[in-house]
C-alpha cells in the first residue's frame, strides 16, 4: 500500500463546479500535511496547509479526518485557471521528511 | 526577492556519464531539499540539509548520487556514473523558519540515452 493514496483523474468539471478530492494516508503518526498545485511542467507551489479544525482559503476549503486518515479539499466556483494537478503531501514522521502522492488532475472547462 | 533557481533547466547524457545539477536556494533558506520524479511516479524526497550538514539523506537511491552544499549556500547533486532509471526531474526546494512550507525551484528535467 502507498504512503500517500490519490486518484489521479483527470477530473473534468465545468466552470462555476464544485469539485472534491481525497487523499488517503496510511502513516498514522503524521503530524502535518499539505496541499500543493503543479501546473503542467511547472514545480509545486504550496496551496494550503491542512489543520485538524479544517481551514478555508477562499473558494478553497481543506479537511483533516484523522480517524479514517484523509484529507480533502473542495474547491467552489471552479475557474478555468484551477485546471492543475493538485498534491497531497504528508510528512512522513522524519525530520520535515515530506511524502507527496501522485497528484490529482483537475481539468476545468468552459 | 528571487526563487530558489536551477541549473541546468534540461539535461541530455549518455548513460556512463557524469552530470552535475546545481540548486541555490532563497536567500537566508537553511532547509535545502532535493526531490526526484520519475514520469508518471510520485515526486519522492532524496534529501534534505540544514545549512552544510546533511540532516537526512534517506531518500537517495545508490552511492551514484553524491549531494553536497558546502557553505551551507547552494548545493550540487552529481550522478555518477548516470543510469538510464536516473531519467526524471529533479527539483530542489527551500524552507526557512516555517520548516514545511517548501519553496520549488522549476527542476532539471534529466534525459539519460
Amino acid at each position: 500500500r502507498k504512503e500517500v493514496e490519490q486518484d489521479p483523474g483527470p477530473f473534468n468539471v465545468p466552470e462555476g463546479a464544485t469539485v472534491a478530492f481525497n487523499c488517503t494516508y496510511s502513516n498514522s503518526a503524521s503530524q502535518s500535511f499539505f496541499w500543493y498545485r503543479q501546473d503542467c511542467r511547472k514545480e509545486p507551489k504550496l496551496l494550503m496547509s491542512v489543520y485538524s479544525s479544517g481551514n478555508e482559503d477562499g473558494r478553497f476549503t481543506a479537511q483533516l479526518n484523522r480517524a479514517s486518515q484523509y484529507i480533502s479539499l473542495l474547491i467552489r466556483d471552479s475557474k478555468l485557471s484551477d485546471s492543475a494537478t493538485y498534491l497531497c503531501v504528508v510528512n512522513s514522521g522524519g525530520y520535515q521528511k515530506v511524502t507527496f502522492g501522485i497528484g490529482t488532475k483537475l481539468q476545468v472547462i468552459p | 526577492e528571487a526563487g530558489v533557481t536551477q541549473f541546468p533547466s534540461h539535461s541530455v547524457i549518455e548513460k556512463g556519464q557524469t552530470v552535475t545539477l546545481r540548486c541555490d536556494p532563497i536567500s537566508g533558506h537553511d532547509n535545502l531539499y532535493w526531490y526526484r520524479r520519475v514520469m508518471g511516479k510520485e515526486i519522492k524526497f532524496l534529501l534534505h540539509f540544514v545549512k552544510e550538514s546533511k540532516q537526512d539523506e534517506s531518500g537517495m537511491p545508490n552511492n551514484r548520487f553524491l549531494a553536497e552544499r558546502t557553505g551551507g549556500t547552494y548545493s550540487t547533486l552529481k550522478v555518477q556514473p548516470a543510469e538510464l532509471e536516473d531519467s526524471g526531474v529533479y527539483f530542489c526546494a527551500s524552507s526557512g523558519q516555517l520548516l514545511y512550507e517548501q519553496y520549488f525551484g522549476p527542476g532539471t528535467r534529466l534525459t539519460v540515452t
